[in-house]
């Protein structure tokens, strides 16, 4: 089967820098995205990692580590507006296979 | 260009009655893909579709659930009979032919059993 695992909930502090972080066992793999889902709201596509290393974009980052099975998200000089659910998955053959999303509160 | 449109946004059924969801890709795309969301879990894959054709169903149950992607008009996802599990939001994504994973999702219709 397919498993991907991250934590539950997380809290931090406006301004402070939160590393999300997501382990996978999948029976394949063509890529692992991150998406941001703001509550009631459809998931937002924030990063796209197909080679081990880390891609930044603005105050996002993702990171990839193939051979642990492992990436994190990393978001800085958060703000409120970061509260959210944030989504790991990954590409087997086409369709999306989603961890059951970490869902961060930030608090002043 | 409009994103990914899905309606109706909130539906209220029954038990016994049938839903339709109705989902209408981002221009120029051509494969669209089905999510279910139950509350505080994870989205679920169900169902790939391209332009009358169904790519892969193997998230979909076998029984009640349908879908179709027309030639012309909206990808529909039909539930026959819903029962109260069915509650759930689902979600629609769309991808461009050339990059299937880069799929952009619609904001949802959240489906009421009563």
């Amino acid at each position: 089967g397919q498993n991907i695992d991250q934590p539950t909930e997380m809290t931090a502090t406006e301004g402070a820098i939160v590393q999300i972080n997501c382990t996978y066992q999948t029976s394949g793999f063509n890529g692992l995205f991150w998406y941001q889902q703001h509550a009631g709201e459809a998931p937002t596509f924030l990063s796209y990692n197909v080679l081990d290393g880390l891609e930044e974009k603005g105050r996002f980052s993702s990171f990839l580590s193939r051979s642990k099975g492992y990436s994190y998200l990393l978001l800085k000089e958060l703000q409120m507006k970061d509260s959210a659910s944030y989504l790991c998955a990954v590409t087997i053959n086409t369709p999306l296979v989603f961890g059951k999303g970490t869902r961060l509160s930030v608090i002043a | 260009n409009a994103g990914v449109m899905q309606n109706p946004r909130h539906l209220v059924r029954r038990r016994g009655q049938e839903a339709r969801l109705r989902c209408s890709p981002m221009k120029g795309h051509s494969h669209v893909y089905w999510y279910r969301q139950l509350p505080e879990e994870g989205l679920k894959f169900m169902v790939y579709l391209q332009k009358e054709n169904i790519i892969d169903e193997s998230g979909m149950p076998k029984e009640r659930f349908s879908a179709e992607f027309p030639k012309e008009g909206p990808s529909i996802l039909r539930i026959q009979q819903v029962v109260r599990g069915d509650s759930a939001a689902y979600f629609c994504a769309s991808s461009p032919p050339t990059s299937p994973y880069e799929q952009y999702f619609g904001p949802g219709t959240r489906l009421t059993v009563t």
